[in-house]
């Protein structure tokens, strides 16, 4: 079975450009989560979709955007680039039990680098 | 607001040694879960182990075992017999269970190395 998918795996970018980042659940899994990983600030919780609608949100401004579609894929979407938005960007997803979505699986995460 | 603290940046062990990592949180819930994630030089964040809170007794997944300790509300992760293939860091995580946000909250991370 296919665990959680991202792409692309590396993302070179200049300030105030956009980028798009995707990610693929695993089958079954209707929950998708974003995760940011920055150098010196650990992993913070950036967005939560579920059945195709933005569930929660984390602390972090609206340039961040994102979007779950049927097939509960998820597409991360930063515009207006920031040097400080290099990161490791992690995906994970879940099965939705009911509200208590447990256990979380993480894909190996996209790398943006902005220059 | 819950918090994740992981006290030791790195850590190191001679292979098939034991070796023990902390995790201490601060909440006000009663009912939540709690994980250990590796996450090893491919980047991917691996689940290792997960406690729920309501369970008085500790998770064990082969060589890894944690001890919950809910009163002092700490969560350390234990293994056993390390492999080279431990060398990792180690997140520590939090999740609430009721009113769940889909947030789970992580530790600073602890990079273990596993020495042959």
């Amino acid at each position: 079975e296919a665990g959680v998918t991202q792409s692309p795996t590396h993302l070179i970018k200049t300030r105030g450009q956009q980028a798009t980042l995707r990610c693929s659940p695993i089958s079954g899994h209707t929950s998708v989560y974003w995760y940011q990983q920055a150098l010196g600030l650990g992993l913070q919780f950036l967005l939560w979709y579920d059945e195709g609608e933005e569930r929660n949100r984390g602390n972090f401004p609206p340039r961040f955007s994102g979007r779950q579609f049927p097939n509960y894929s998820s597409e991360l979407n930063v515009n207006a680039l920031e040097l400080e938005d290099s990161a490791l960007y992690l995906c994970a997803s879940s099965f939705n039990t009911g509200g208590s979505n447990e256990k979380l699986f993480f894909g190996s995460g996209t790398q943006l680098s902005v220059l | 607001a819950q918090t994740v603290t992981q006290s030791q940046p790195e850590m190191s062990v001679q292979e098939a040694e034991t070796v023990t990592l902390s995790c201490t949180y601060d909440t006000s819930e009663n009912n939540y879960y709690l994980f250990w994630y590796k996450q090893p030089p491919s980047r991917q964040m691996i689940l290792v182990i997960r406690q729920e809170a309501y369970k008085q007794q500790n998770a064990t997944e082969n060589r890894f075992s944690v001890n919950f300790q809910k009163a002092a509300k700490s969560f350390s992760l234990k293994i056993s017999d390390s492999q080279l293939g431990d060398t990792a860091m180690y997140f520590c995580a939090f999740m609430k269970h009721t009113g769940n946000t889909g947030k789970l909250i992580f530790g600073q991370g602890t990079t273990l190395q596993v020495k042959p």
